[in-house]
């Protein structure tokens, strides 16, 4: 079956720039999850939804993130007027439920900002 | 808050040596613990897991056991292989809050 799937792989923008990036979760995955990464660095929790209900975006670093999940399957994270230190690897994972379950990981999207 | 420490890297071994990676946490409640794994080009993978004190997670010949005395939740493997190296992150997640929670990563270099 299908894993966690993301798009674009890579993404370069200049200062400024507003850019989208797709999750495509398991199918049937209540949970989603978005990570970001910084190059040698453990990931960062940004936001978690279940179904289309965000209920936690504890860790947007600023109000230009946000990210949505309309229909409770495909989420885009959104960063508006991207500045150089947003550079890094936006991770998307997926899980049946939430709590204890195994959190299922996408390749990432690795966003260079210029 | 919580949080998660471990060991820093690069580690560098010789295949068929032992390997230990360690790991300890601090947490409110019980939190489940994780180890995932990213090799080369490939995203994070489960390794291996353990949801209450004194389970040992294993997988692929790697075990971990959920200390809670000592707050920790170390990585072992008897015997390494090449195919071994890869970046390896400690992880923790409980009660209600879902969210993983990471330590730094350790690089393992498994040398022929």
């Amino acid at each position: 079956g299908a894993g966690v799937s993301q798009s674009p792989r890579y993404k370069v923008a200049k200062r400024g720039q507003d850019v989208a990036l797709r999750c495509d979760p398991i199918s049937g995955h209540v949970s989603l999850f978005w990570y970001q990464q910084a190059l040698g660095q453990g990931p960062e929790f940004l936001t978690y939804f279940q179904n289309e209900a965000q209920l936690d975006k504890s860790g947007l670093p600023s109000d230009r993130f946000f990210a949505e999940r309309p229909e409770g399957s495909v989420s885009t994270l959104k960063i508006q007027r991207t500045q150089q230190e947003d550079s890094a690897v936006y991770l998307c994972a997926s899980s049946f439920s939430g709590g204890s379950e195994t959190q299922y990981f996408g390749p990432g999207t690795r966003l260079l900002v210029l | 808050g919580d949080s998660v420490t471990q060991m820093e890297g690069p580690v560098t071994l010789s295949e068929e040596a032992f390997l230990t990676i360690n790991c300890t946490y601090t947490a409110t409640g019980y939190p489940s613990l994780f180890w995932y794994v990213q090799y080369p080009g490939e995203g994070l993978q489960l390794l291996l897991k353990a949801t209450k004190a004194d389970d040992k997670g294993s997988n692929k010949g790697f075990e971990a056991t959920y200390r809670k005395e000592t707050t920790s939740f170390h990585l072992e493997k008897g015997s390494v292989q090449v195919s071994d190296s890869a970046v390896y992150f400690c992880a923790l997640t409980g009660g209600n809050n879902r969210k993983l929670i990471w330590g730094l990563g350790t690089s393992l270099a498994v040398n022929p």
